[in-house]
């Protein structure tokens, strides 16, 4: 167990909808990262919220948005959903600081939400 | 384009055999190279190795770094069915601190 905590576990939404998922991030984490997860492939960079800012984003388009709250929980809302957005969607916590140190760097996963868009 | 490639994608043993998992990376403003194994959902963390040519160990699991040829292994010794699961390599890139994945080592162990 990691900490990190992750909502809903599954989730069916149909081509046009709009969802919400959520995250919180292990104590004493100030940083969330979230990951999306095609069926057969390594996750994929979507976006990093570092003491409520974006802090680097992937090659997704702007309907994909975040936000981190002051706990440093936060937030992934996808709009106007298409059918290859389903996937598992990962968030993982983190605290980075020292270079090299393994606890700070690293980067730990919540369980996923799975999403269906049909 | 920053890239993380495994070898092999899919890797069938017997319980008690060693096994070698391959990454290699091309990634702008290299930091550290993470192993996460992943049997459900979560990716489970490994090792996280920044330096050169220093094993980390763990059981029966053990990892080294290869900044020279850009690349990472990961030992299994006396595999159990137990370690079947998708092993995934990730390398950490400095600034933006997002890892980028591999597509993962599938791993089935038989009994």
């Amino acid at each position: 167990e990691t900490g990190v905590t992750q909502s809903p576990t599954h989730l069916i939404k149909t081509r046009g909808q709009q969802v919400t998922l959520r995250c919180s991030s292990q104590s004493g984490h100030n940083t969330v990262s979230w990951y999306q997860q095609a069926l057969g492939q390594g996750p994929q960079f979507i976006f990093q919220y570092y003491r409520e800012e974006e802090n680097g984003r992937g090659n997704f388009p702007p309907r994909f948005s975040g936000l981190q709250f002051p706990n440093y929980s936060s937030e992934l809302n996808v709009n106007a959903l298409e059918l290859d957005d389903s996937a598992l969607y990962l968030c993982a916590s983190s605290r980075p600081g020292v270079t090299g140190s393994d606890s700070t760097d690293t980067q730990y996963f919540g369980p996923g939400t799975r999403l269906t868009v049909l | 384009e920053d890239k993380v490639v495994q070898s092999p994608l899919s890797l069938v043993v017997h319980e008690g055999d060693t096994v070698t998992l391959n990454c290699s990376y091309e990634v702008t403003n290299f930091r550290s190279l993470l192993w996460y194994k992943q049997e459900k959902k979560a990716p489970t963390f490994l090792f996280m190795l920044t330096s050169s040519g220093i094993e980390k160990k763990s059981g029966r699991l053990s990892s080294i770094l290869d900044k020279k040829e850009l690349s990472s292994i990961l030992n299994i010794t006396a595999t159990q069915t137990g370690d079947s699961a998708i092993y995934l390599c990730a390398a950490l890139q400095g600034g933006s601190e997002k890892l980028v994945f591999g597509k993962g080592t599938k791993l089935t162990v038989n009994p």
